[in-house]
C-alpha cells in the first residue's frame, strides 16, 4: 500500500528566504505527482503536477522535482512571502491497475512566512 | 477561469440522518471525484466516477456511501444514515481525461462541504 509522507510536518521562515518542501513515497511505481496548496478551511489548490517521466516541473516561484526511482519528491519555493503561508500537500497516482485514478496524499507541510 | 464548486459550505445534522453534499465538476471533465479530509488528518479518496457509473471506492464507501450524476452538471453525495465518524471535510473533485482514455490529469478540487455530525 503506498504511503506518502511529508517532512518537515511545520516549517516557519523569515520573508525573503528560499526554502524546500520534501515529499516521499513508498511504491516508486507512479504515473505523477500533484502539488497541492491548502489554505485553512479552505480547498486544494492545484500547484504542479508532474508526470513520472519527467524530472521538474516550474510555475513562477515555484519549482517541483521528481526523483521516481527513490521515491522523492521536492518543492522549491523561491523568495517567500508571507501570502505563501498555507498548508502545502503532495498526493500521488499510481501506474495502473487497482486504485489508479485515485490520489494518495501525504499529510502536509505547514508553512509560515513571517513578514 | 473554471472552478468546482460545492453546496453546501456547511452542513451540520443529527446522528442517523440522511445528508446529501452536491458538486458541480468543470464543465468539459469526464472523471468525477469524493474525498474526504477529517480534522487534523491526511486528505482521504472515497470513490471516483466516469461514463454514469463508479470506476473505483475505497474501504470508506461503504453502503451508506452512493453517488450519483442526476444531470449533466450536478455530482451529489449522499450518505444515509450519517455517524459521528462521518464528520469531515468532503471536497468534490474533478479531471478532464487523458488522451489515453483514461484520467491521466491534474485534479481540480472544490472548496469543500464541512459536514458535522451531532
Amino acid at each position: 500500500k503506498q504511503e506518502v509522507t511529508q517532512i518537515p510536518a511545520a516549517l516557519s521562515v523569515p520573508e525573503g528566504e528560499n526554502l524546500v518542501l520534501n515529499c516521499s513515497f513508498t511504491d516508486s511505481a507512479i504515473y505523477n505527482l500533484q502539488w497541492f496548496r491548502q489554505d485553512p478551511g479552505k480547498g486544494l489548490t492545484s500547484l504542479l503536477l508532474i508526470q513520472s517521466s519527467q524530472r521538474e516541473q516550474t510555475s513562477g516561484r515555484l519549482n517541483a522535482s521528481l526523483d521516481k526511482s527513490s521515491g522523492r519528491s521536492t518543492l522549491y519555493i523561491a523568495a517567500s512571502q508571507p501570502g505563501d503561508s498555507a498548508t502545502y500537500l503532495c498526493a500521488v497516482r499510481p501506474e495502473s491497475g487497482a486504485g489508479s485514478y485515485q490520489l494518495t496524499f501525504g499529510k502536509g507541510t505547514k508553512l509560515s512566512v513571517i513578514p | 477561469e473554471p472552478e468546482v464548486t460545492q453546496t453546501p459550505s456547511h452542513q451540520v445534522t443529527q446522528m442517523g440522518q440522511e445528508v446529501i453534499l452536491r458538486c458541480v465538476p468543470i464543465s468539459n471533465h469526464l472523471y468525477f471525484y469524493w474525498y474526504r479530509q477529517i480534522l487534523g488528518q491526511k486528505v482521504e479518496f472515497l470513490v471516483s466516477f466516469y461514463n454514469n457509473e463508479i470506476s473505483e471506492k475505497s474501504e470508506i464507501f461503504d453502503d451508506q456511501f452512493s453517488v450519483e450524476r442526476p444531470d449533466g452538471s450536478n455530482f451529489t453525495l449522499k450518505i444515509r444514515s450519517t455517524k459521528l465518524e462521518d464528520s469531515a471535510m468532503y471536497f468534490c473533485a474533478s479531471s478532464e481525461g487523458g488522451a489515453s482514455g483514461g484520467p491521466r490529469d491534474t485534479q481540480y478540487f472544490g472548496p469543500g462541504t464541512r459536514l458535522t455530525v451531532l
